[in-house]
């Protein structure tokens, strides 16, 4: 069964610091993995993705993950957060279907 | 911008109303998807159609009942909702794999913000 947590229901950091969102995963055969970001009132957007490539993975507005297969994590980060970047983190793994973590709401302090 | 488009953006309705959400997308994908989104919580998948077929139907009641015109158009018709129903409706699409499924990230719609009464 695939499935997918993402630790901390909620994260505070100062405008500047960096950013460290958790995502883990489990799955059987090897995943497609997806961070997606959700303004208040929005749809989901894509901020990266890794597909078996390299384990680093660059997205957009600064944000990275890298994939580690032996602890079967995918956690997002970025070095120096922006208010902007306040909203709410999803994780998500692709075996055929997609499966949503439960979201982490990043509040980002001036 | 995005290139899922959905409408209306919001919606209320009463119990008996009958309504549809709409949701367009031009990039040529095979798939597209209904999710629920209630507050604070993740996406929750209601139905996938792939190639103009309905190929996933999540236990969804009949009172919701999807329509795919075309490979660009998607619709959910709405009928005796209830108050529970209300939600963020997110319409997707992905490429699909010669077996149907998606191991592509989805494109997301805006949203259509239904409220019923």
């Amino acid at each position: 069964a695939q499935s997918v947590t993402q630790l901390g229901s909620h994260v505070s950091v100062s405008e500047g610091a960096l950013v460290l969102l958790r995502c883990n995963y489990s799955s059987s055969v090897p995943p497609y993995l997806f961070w997606y970001v959700q303004y208040p009132n929005q749809g989901l957007q894509l901020l990266l993705k890794y597909t078996s490539a390299a384990t680093l993975v660059k997205g957009i507005n600064g944000f990275e993950a890298e994939f580690k297969k032996s602890e079967t994590s995918f956690h997002l980060t970025k070095p120096s957060a922006h208010m902007r970047d306040a909203a709410e983190y999803f994780c998500a793994v692709s075996v055929n279907k997609f499966y949503f973590g439960s979201g982490t709401k990043l509040n980002v302090k001036p | 911008d995005t290139e899922v488009t959905q409408t209306p953006k919001h919606l209320v309705m009463g119990m008996t109303n009958k309504k549809s959400l709409k949701c367009e997308q031009h990039m040529g994908h095979r798939a597209m998807y209904w999710y629920k989104q209630k507050a604070k919580k993740p996406p929750e998948l209601m139905f996938v159609y792939s190639y103009e077929k309905l190929s996933i139907n999540e236990s969804v009641p009949s009172r919701f009942s999807p329509e795919c015109p075309n490979s660009s158009l998607l619709n959910l018709h709405l009928h005796a909702l209830q108050p529970e129903d209300s939600a963020l409706y997110l319409c997707a699409s992905s490429q699909t794999t010669s077996g149907g499924f998606n191991t592509g990230e989805l494109f997301f719609g805006e949203g259509s913000r239904l409220t019923v009464l």
